[in-house]
Order: structure tokens, then C-alpha cells, then sequence
């Protein structure tokens, strides 16, 4: 089955404490993409990859970074958490960056 | 700059009556795609249409239908015969396809659809 999986789908963490949440797709997509969704500001991209080892800012990168090693894989990082980095947090994939974006399940994170 | 505007915050409708989610876009470029996706109280966003900027043909999948007006600025979504199971929280969404290069989704800010039995 064709998708984009994400993982963990629930985390609550503390402030500063390192985390990693891991996004993979089996569609062979080039394009991979991580947001954010907030209430009231709807959903905000962080990161973008093109292709392999070609990553890019968003529109709220701040306190994140990525890695795109392999085609199917784009995890995103938080160093340093902190409360303001609580969200919804959703990655999708697309055959290249002006397709239709499929989106992962989404991971719910809590930094106390 | 690239807006997508939803007006209606929250719609509450009776089980089998139509209704309508409203979607309006700003961008400057000519060529672009406007999508809607849907987020079930369950959390994930599901891919419902995509829809590019030179075809105004309406769309009917079901009992979903979209009108798409340039006129306007508009890509509005109706419903037919609402059900239970159509309650959910609706995106309408814009991409710009001019540049070559990244082109995120801008996503309205939602309509939270209620559909009571």
C-alpha cells in the first residue's frame, strides 16, 4: 500500500531534551516536505527536499533541522525543544514539489 | 503574496442536507493548483481533489462536487446529501506552479464540518 508513514504518532517530552521524528514514504517520491499545525494558524511548512541531500527553510524553520540521506527518508530533528514547539506535526511526499502532496498520519508532540 | 481564505469557521448541518465550504484564493501567478483535503477527527489530512488553474470544469466525485471560478477567485466544495461521516475539519489549499523551485502548500485556515443525525 502506498504511503507516508510517521513515527512516533505520540510524544510528550521536556524542554531540551532531544527528539527525532522519522517520516518514510514507498512511493519514490523527490519531494518531501514537514508542517506544522497550529489553531488557529493552520498548517505552516518548517522544511522541504527536492531530491536526496537537497533540503531547504520553510516558512517556520526555527528550532528544527532535517536530513534527506536516502529518498525515502526524512526525518526531522529538535535539538532543543521547547513548549512553543507543541503541534501537530504532519509529513507529506510528492512525486516533485508541484504534484498533489500525500500526506503521514500525523505525530502529536507535547513539550512540558 | 498567496492567500487562501476560509470564511466559514464552523458549518453545523442536519444529516442529508447539502452544504457548501467556501474557498477563496489570492495569488499572482497565472498557472497554479488548488487542492481541498480532508482532516477527520482522527487527525490525518486525506487528499480529496487537486485542481490546476486552466481547467474551470467542474468536478462531481460521488456526492462531492467543486466549482472552480477564476472570475471570482473561487473553489468552492459542496456536499450532497451530507452523512454523518463527512464531519470533519476542511483545508482548501493553493500552489503556485511559476517557479522552478520549492513550491509549499498555503492552506486556508479550515471549516470544522458538523453533520448532526
Amino acid at each position: 500500500e502506498a504511503q507516508v508513514t510517521q513515527n512516533p504518532r505520540y510524544l510528550i517530552t521536556v524542554t531540551g531534551k532531544k527528539l527525532t521524528v522519522t517520516c518514510s514514504q514507498n512511493m519514490n517520491h523527490e519531494y518531501m516536505s514537514w508542517y506544522r499545525q497550529d489553531p488557529g494558524l493552520g498548517l505552516r511548512q518548517i522544511y522541504y527536499s527536492m531530491n536526496v541531500e537537497v533540503t531547504d527553510k520553510g516558512d517556520v524553520p526555527e528550532g528544527y533541522k532535517v536530513s534527506r540521506k536516502e529518498k525515502r527518508n526524512f526525518p526531522l530533528i529538535l535539538e532543543s525543544p521547547s513548549p512553543n514547539q507543541t503541534s501537530l506535526y504532519f509529513c507529506a511526499s510528492s512525486v516533485y514539489s508541484k504534484e498533489t502532496q500525500y500526506f503521514g498520519p500525523g505525530t502529536r508532540l507535547l513539550v512540558l | 503574496a498567496q492567500k487562501v481564505t476560509q470564511a466559514q469557521t464552523e458549518i453545523s448541518v442536519v444529516e442529508k442536507e447539502d452544504v457548501t465550504l467556501d474557498c477563496v484564493y489570492e495569488t499572482r501567478d497565472t498557472t497554479y493548483y488548488l487542492f481541498w483535503y480532508k482532516q477527520p477527527p482522527s487527525g490525518e489530512l486525506v487528499f480529496l481533489i487537486r485542481r490546476n488553474s486552466f481547467d474551470e470544469q467542474n468536478e462531481i466525485s460521488g456526492r462531492y462536487s467543486w466549482n472552480f471560478q477564476k472570475s471570482t477567485s473561487s473553489f468552492n466544495f459542496t456536499i450532497t446529501a451530507s452523512q454523518v461521516v463527512d464531519s470533519a475539519v476542511y483545508f482548501c489549499a493553493l500552489s503556485e506552479a511559476e517557479n522552478s523551485g520549492n513550491t509549499p502548500l498555503v492552506f486556508g485556515k479550515g471549516t470544522r464540518l458538523s453533520v448532526i443525525a
